[in-house]
């Protein structure tokens, strides 16, 4: 009965390769967001979708490229990893004002 | 532009109260307030509106001083369960992008 859910949980994985983070949310909003928080906490949003449309697309590298496929689905797919990708990614949806966020991946690039 | 939070941490004995302080450079349309704990994706605690406004969450509320461009958190007689990352986050455009701060770190002792 998770609200927001993202798989996998943990991702490690070589730089250059290229990885995908699932998220999918049942409270029926219709806005999804990705955020990164790197290892000193700091939380910063990357992208936001409403009803599978593009609102908010933060200065994030073209490597990274989100995608809806409906409204309860938001999915990052990452290209030619970097080190400074190592972070933990959120994903969150809402429908007001309160954001609902997902457990978190947490992505490692060696 | 990232809302200032202060102070950076604190360490509180059970019982205690303490307030954090999130300041903006920028005209205000909402203010948010997010607790994480650790290892864990954060908590939507309260949004602020409206200048002025306070809210209440348990024996946690927040003020807005919309023309200080300014929000505080106070959590009074303190428990242990209140230890985390206290997050606010603004929105200047009422556009749903929230710029988080980068987190006050509170630690209750028993």
């Amino acid at each position: 009965d998770t609200a927001v859910s993202q798989t996998p949980k943990y991702l490690v994985t070589q730089m250059g390769n290229d990885k995908s983070i699932k998220c999918e949310q049942n409270l029926g909003h219709d806005t999804m967001y990705w955020y990164k928080q790197d290892s000193k906490k700091f939380l910063k949003i990357m992208f936001s979708y409403n009803n599978k449309e593009l609102i908010i697309n933060e200065t994030v590298p073209n490597r990274f490229s989100p995608k809806s496929p409906d409204k309860a689905h938001l999915n990052l797919h990452i290209n030619s990893l970097e080190l400074g990708d190592s972070a933990v990614y959120f994903c969150a949806s809402s429908q007001t004002n309160e954001q609902f966020f997902g457990p978190g991946t947490r992505l490692t690039v060696l | 532009q990232q809302p200032v939070q202060s102070p950076q941490a604190v360490i509180l004995r059970e019982g205690e109260d303490a307030v954090i302080n999130c300041s903006s450079s920028k005209a205000l349309y909402s203010v948010h307030w997010y607790r994480q704990k650790h290892g864990e994706a954060p908590v939507f605690l309260m949004i602020l509106l409206k200048g002025g406004e306070q809210k209440g969450h348990e024996k946690i509320s927040a003020s807005f001083n919309e023309k200080k461009q300014q929000s505080s958190l106070y959590l009074t007689a303190s428990q242990l369960s209140y230890s985390g990352t206290y997050f606010c986050g603004t929105d200047v455009n009422r556009d749903d992008k929230i710029i988080f701060g980068k987190g006050t770190r509170l630690h209750i002792l028993p």
